[in-house]
């Protein structure tokens, strides 16, 4: 089983609300991750995940809140989000942390519309 | 990580080899050649990557030049499922392993 899920498949929000994106892998993978792609460019890095402690965080702002409860359960909550936030937000996961040749397997990603 | 240069966009017709050419000139040794693809409305799949030898998988080929500093990925017979944006990536062999995705070609299966 190499699959990624991610619920839910599509969000819309308004700008004073919370919300959650669950991602969730049970390949047994330690390397967990969350990506942002707007409309017609590329996906683009926003956490890391490595063995349930955050190591990579791009500079995101604290709006977005992950969280990785356990090894195979990746969250996103998503707090006073502005327009431009709307994107589809990628999950990804990959087998260790450490190994240089990882391959990422990606969910198909929530579609996010902020009002 | 390397920056990598791709066509935007690519037109092929179906059952044709499709030939997609990266560049990525400031290549260094110990970086390799990662492709990965993206059909509409999909997360990205992995398809296939390579250090300086060529490689095939039951996807893909992979053929890098000797001085490395360029590459073609080759679907061999191309299918109108195959019509998606293809990632040239190229990754450090130590470091984070963070994907950091170009612009890719947006690849095109004509019937």
């Amino acid at each position: 089983d190499t699959e990624v899920t991610q619920t839910p498949k599509h969000l819309v929000m308004g700008m004073t609300n919370k919300k959650s994106l669950k991602c969730e892998q049970h390949m047994g993978h330690r390397a967990m991750y969350w990506y942002k792609q707007k409309a017609k460019k590329p996906p683009e890095l926003m956490f890391v995940y490595s063995y349930e402690k955050l190591s990579i965080n791009e500079s995101v702002p604290s709006r977005f809140s992950p969280e990785c409860p356990n090894s195979s359960l990746l969250n996103l909550h998503l707090h006073a989000l502005q327009p431009e936030d709307s994107a589809l937000y990628l999950c990804a996961s990959s087998q260790a942390p450490a190994v240089v040749l990882d391959t990422q397997y990606f969910g198909p990603g929530t579609r996010l519309t902020v009002l | 990580d390397a920056k990598t240069t791709q066509p935007p966009s690519m037109d092929c017709a179906e059952g044709r080899a499709a030939n997609l050419p990266c560049n990525h000139s400031t290549i260094s040794g110990n970086e390799y050649v990662y492709w990965y693809r993206q059909i509409h409305s999909q997360g990205p799949q992995y398809i296939i990557h390579g250090l300086k030898n060529n490689e095939t998988n039951e996807m893909a080929s992979l053929i890098i030049t000797e001085d490395r500093k360029s590459s073609t990925l080759i679907l061999p017979h191309a299918t109108l499922r195959d019509t998606a944006v293809y990632y040239c990536i190229v990754r450090a062999k130590t470091g984070a392993n963070n994907l950091f995705f170009g612009t890719g070609t947006r690849l095109t299966v004509i019937p």
